[in-house]
């Protein structure tokens, strides 16, 4: 999808452990997020980051940490998973936020805790 | 803040009648709008997006939207409904909070088109 790849595309893990997903881009965009999807909830946002080591909390960031230490991977990592985070997790990218060119989405993360 | 809200969780309709998905939307400032497709097991898509040059905005596949000020909406249209258009569709809103921009979406709408 336009140069953004997400791994992995499946995870099954236990409760209580920790996961980290990657979201790796090749183009060069500044501004990075991560939402989660959930039936009857559509896109919610988890963290994103405007730059690399600036990040900040979207609406669902409780249990969630992320971390970005070159622009092209934003590091999404469940600090202690449970059951409510199993979801379909999607990056997405912009240069330009703040203006009617969207965002160019991953293919997502199907995860699933156990 | 800004939001959107999509009526209707599921729209069902029959090959070749009109689509219509509706997305309202709560903005103090003129708004961004777009609408995204996601079909099964894959990401989201762009469709359509506003741009205020002109309220009636044509998509890929046929697709298109009206933005109505008045009404403060952005409903979705196709003439004549295909087979392959059943798919989740997604308005979204740009929202400025916190100091930068990010996109927020609606709950979706599951269109199932029937033979």
């Amino acid at each position: 999808d336009a140069g953004i790849t997400q791994s992995p595309r499946h995870k099954v893990t236990e409760t209580g452990t920790p996961v980290t997903l990657r979201c790796h881009q090749t183009e060069n965009h500044r501004y990075m997020y991560w939402y989660r999807q959930d039936p009857g909830h559509g896109l919610r946002l988890i963290h994103y980051s405007y730059g690399v080591k600036d990040t900040d909390k979207g609406e669902v960031s409780d249990g969630y940490s992320v971390s970005r230490s070159k622009t092209e991977d934003f590091l999404l990592t469940l600090e202690s998973a449970t059951s409510s985070q199993t979801s379909v997790y999607f990056c997405a990218i912009s240069d330009r936020p703040g203006t009617n060119y969207g965002y160019t989405f991953g293919s997502g993360t199907r995860l699933t805790v156990v | 803040a800004q939001s959107v809200t999509q009526l209707g969780s599921h729209v069902s309709v029959s090959e070749g009648a009109l689509v219509l998905l509706r997305c309202n939307y709560s903005s103090s400032v003129p708004p961004y709008l777009f609408w995204y497709v996601q079909y099964p097991n894959q990401g989201l898509q762009l469709l359509l997006k506003y741009t205020s040059a002109a309220t009636l905005v044509k998509g890929i596949n046929g697709f298109e939207a009206e933005f109505k000020k008045s009404e403060t909406s952005f409903h979705l249209t196709k003439p004549s409904a295909h087979m392959s258009d059943a798919a989740e569709y997604f308005c979204a809103v740009t929202s400025f909070s916190g100091g930068y921009n990010k996109l927020i979406f609606g709950a979706g709408t599951r269109l199932a088109v029937h033979p």
